[in-house]
């Protein structure tokens, strides 16, 4: 479960567009997969998660999908706002740790 | 509302001079978790509390040291700092299943080594 790949690392969406984000991992155990965003200087938020037994969930603007055959999933924010500008990672767990992926930063542009 | 709180948010030690940093919940989780986090990089976890039984990550250098007097605090001590320690250090409580189970991170407390 050591193995989280995030891409991109950079992403800048015009406010309004969308933006996705996939991460790919390589523990067929791992059954959890978080998200966080961390805003500059204040600590990773939670802001949605999936589980293994769920292909796709969604809150609002904010979804994740996840494709256990192949390993990926992915984070899907629709109608982008300034606000939406972070870093955001990705996470896998399914053995005794989280594994982070390595951060994408968003930059949302009025 | 129920937290997680890091004290202080920006701590200057000097090089070899120990250093404390603090974390306190309100959520009544089992679990606590120090992460170094260095620009640009993902956390990295130092080590866990599952209550008081202390799990080390195999490569956490013996320099950092940890605490758990009760359910609620936890202490980093990081006992002579390099220039290297400087990074944000943050705490993490979750409910027992560590790895299934979402991790609740406080602000973090940024150190810098003079």
């Amino acid at each position: 479960g050591e193995n989280v790949e995030q891409h991109p690392s950079t992403l800048s969406v015009q406010e309004g567009d969308s933006a996705v984000i996939k991460c790919t991992y390589s523990d067929s155990a791992s059954n959890y997969f978080p998200w966080y965003k961390q805003e500059l200087g204040k600590g990773p938020q939670l802001i949605i998660d999936i589980r293994s037994n769920v292909g796709e969930k969604k809150d609002q603007r904010i979804a994740v999908t996840l494709n256990k055959t192949a390993k990926h999933f992915s984070l899907h924010i629709t109608e982008t706002q300034p606000e939406d500008s972070a870093v955001y990672f990705c996470a896998e767990g399914g053995g005794n740790q989280f594994y982070f992926g390595t951060g994408t930063s968003l930059t949302v542009i009025p | 509302d129920a937290m997680v709180i890091q004290n202080p948010r920006y701590q200057v030690t000097q090089f070899g001079k120990p250093v404390t940093l603090s974390c306190s919940q309100t959520l009544n989780h089992n679990v606590m978790y120090w992460y170094q986090q260095k620009s640009s990089q993902a956390p990295k976890l130092l080590f866990h509390y599952y209550d008081k039984d202390f799990n080390n990550e195999a490569d956490t250098p013996d320099n950092f040291q940890s605490r758990r007097p009760n359910t609620s605090f936890c202490f980093l001590d990081i006992r002579s700092p390099g220039l290297g320690d400087a990074a944000m250090y943050l705490c993490a409580t979750s409910i027992p299943g560590a790895s299934n189970q979402p991790q609740h991170f406080g602000d973090g407390t940024r150190l810098s080594i003079l």
